[in-house]
């Protein structure tokens, strides 16, 4: 069965503008969680969303958002870019329950 | 602050070898841990978990040992093959931190022929 779909792989943006990422989990996964990964600060939980709603979230400034489609896709949104913000951005998806994890490629995205 | 961390964030390991892989965690509540291994360009992939109402889980040629006297947690792989070289993580999941994955910051396992 097909993973954890991220599109794009990569992508270069100029700072100030904003992006959107998209991930597509396992089908029949209804739990969609977002991650930032950098050589700095490692892995870290940006938000989960299940059944289309924000189940939790983590300690980002508001320029991170995301939402869930009632197909279970997920869209990460950032905007005005700032050089720090370029990361590996990982996408994990999972059953209904808290456990289960299954990551993604991820998302390089540079910031110039 | 973290809640787990590594102890070394390198480890070169002769083929053939076993090879151990450590982690400690701060917090007693935590429910449930994993082992993450992540090849450069890919994401993590789960290698094995377990409960922390166990002590021992065994997996294909991996074993996690979980130590909560002194909340220490332990991946070891048998007859370390050039395919194992990459990051390892250890991540734990607390019901108090809503069931958040969190990670350690990883172990650069190096596997020389």
């Amino acid at each position: 069965k097909a993973g954890v779909t991220q599109t794009p792989r990569y992508l270069i943006k100029t700072r100030g503008q904003q992006v959107t990422l998209s991930c597509s989990p396992i089908s029949g996964h209804r739990s969609v969680s977002w991650y930032q990964q950098t050589p700095g600060q490692g892995l870290q939980f940006l938000f989960e969303y299940f059944s289309e709603t924000q189940r939790n979230k983590g300690n980002f400034p508001g320029r991170f958002s995301g939402r869930q489609f009632s197909n279970s896709r997920s869209e990460m949104n950032v905007s005005t870019l700032e050089l720090g913000d370029s990361a590996l951005y990982l996408c994990a998806s999972s059953p209904a329950s808290r456990y289960g994890y299954t990551f993604g490629s991820g998302t390089r995205l540079t910031v110039v | 602050g973290e809640s787990v961390g590594l102890h070394l964030p390198t480890l070169s390991i002769q083929e053939g070898d076993n090879s151990i892989i450590n982690c400690a965690y701060s917090n007693s509540a935590s429910d449930y841990f994993i082992w993450y291994k992540q090849e450069s360009g890919k994401g993590p992939q789960f290698i094995i978990d377990i409960r922390s109402n166990m002590d021992k889980r065994q997996g294909q040629r991996v074993t996690v040992l979980l130590n909560k006297t002194v909340k220490h947690l332990s991946l070891q792989i048998a007859a370390t093959q050039p395919g194992d070289s990459a990051v390892y993580f250890c991540a734990e999941i607390r019901r108090s931190n809503d069931y958040k994955l969190s990670f350690g910051a990883g172990t650069t396992v190096t596997v020389r022929a």
